[in-house]
């Protein structure tokens, strides 16, 4: 079984601020999936990153895969309240999800 | 569009009461998943189907939990008799194919008391 660890489970970060969340895995995958929560609601997909070493960005968000394809970050620059919510990795594998990183943006 | 509508929202039951989750997934989507979300757990796959076919329930808990697809545009999880530690956000999603984009409900919260 292929499993996705996030890191960190929790922040809480001032309005304007940068942060970085991880997925790491021991298993190389052929692809992963960022996905954002909001409360009430079901996951969302946010981006699908394919090839080592790839970077995506989505306005204010840069997803980044590794080389080896065992790992991605979600780096947030300027996080603003909207970006509060719950961020899962998930690999395609049956989707396996990560634990998720529960981020909160205070004004 | 419309997109995976899930019934009902919330679901309050009394422990050993069955119950009954309902999907209607995206029209023309042939993948079906039911998912379970907790704090402890995370978000987990309890069964998927393809062209409503159970393709893989190694995800689901154990007998007391069952699902069905007699059509490509309905679903539904069973659990009977449901138990406290059954209590959680089940969501149901679809996509075009297993590997392509999931769009999920908004889930069915479900205490058992």
């Amino acid at each position: 079984t292929q499993l996705l660890e996030q890191s960190p489970q929790f922040l809480s970060i001032q309005e304007g601020e940068n942060l970085t969340v991880y997925c790491n895995s021991s298993s190389v995958f052929s692809s992963l999936q960022w996905y954002r929560q909001e409360p009430g609601e079901g996951p969302v997909l946010l981006v699908t990153v394919v090839t080592g070493g790839e970077v995506k960005k989505l306005k204010r968000l840069t997803f980044q895969f590794g080389d080896a394809r065992k790992d991605s970050s979600l780096h947030i620059t300027a996080a603003q309240p909207g970006d509060t919510g719950l961020y899962l990795c998930a690999g395609p594998q049956k989707l396996v999800f990560g634990q998720g990183t529960r981020l909160t943006i205070n004004p | 569009d419309a997109g995976v509508i899930q019934s009902p929202r919330h679901e309050v039951t009394e422990m050993g009461q069955e119950v009954t989750l309902r999907c209607k997934p995206i029209s023309g989507h042939n993948s079906l998943f039911w998912y379970r979300q907790t704090m402890m757990r995370g978000l987990e796959l309890l069964i998927y189907f393809n062209n409503n076919v159970p393709i893989d329930d190694s995800g689901m808990p154990e007998d007391r939990f069952s699902a069905k697809m007699p059509n490509a545009s309905f679903s539904t999880l069973k659990i009977q008799p449901s138990e406290p530690r059954d209590s959680a956000v089940y969501f149901c999603a679809s996509s075009h194919t297993p590997g392509n984009t999931i769009y999920f409900g908004e889930g069915s919260w479900l205490t058992v008391v």
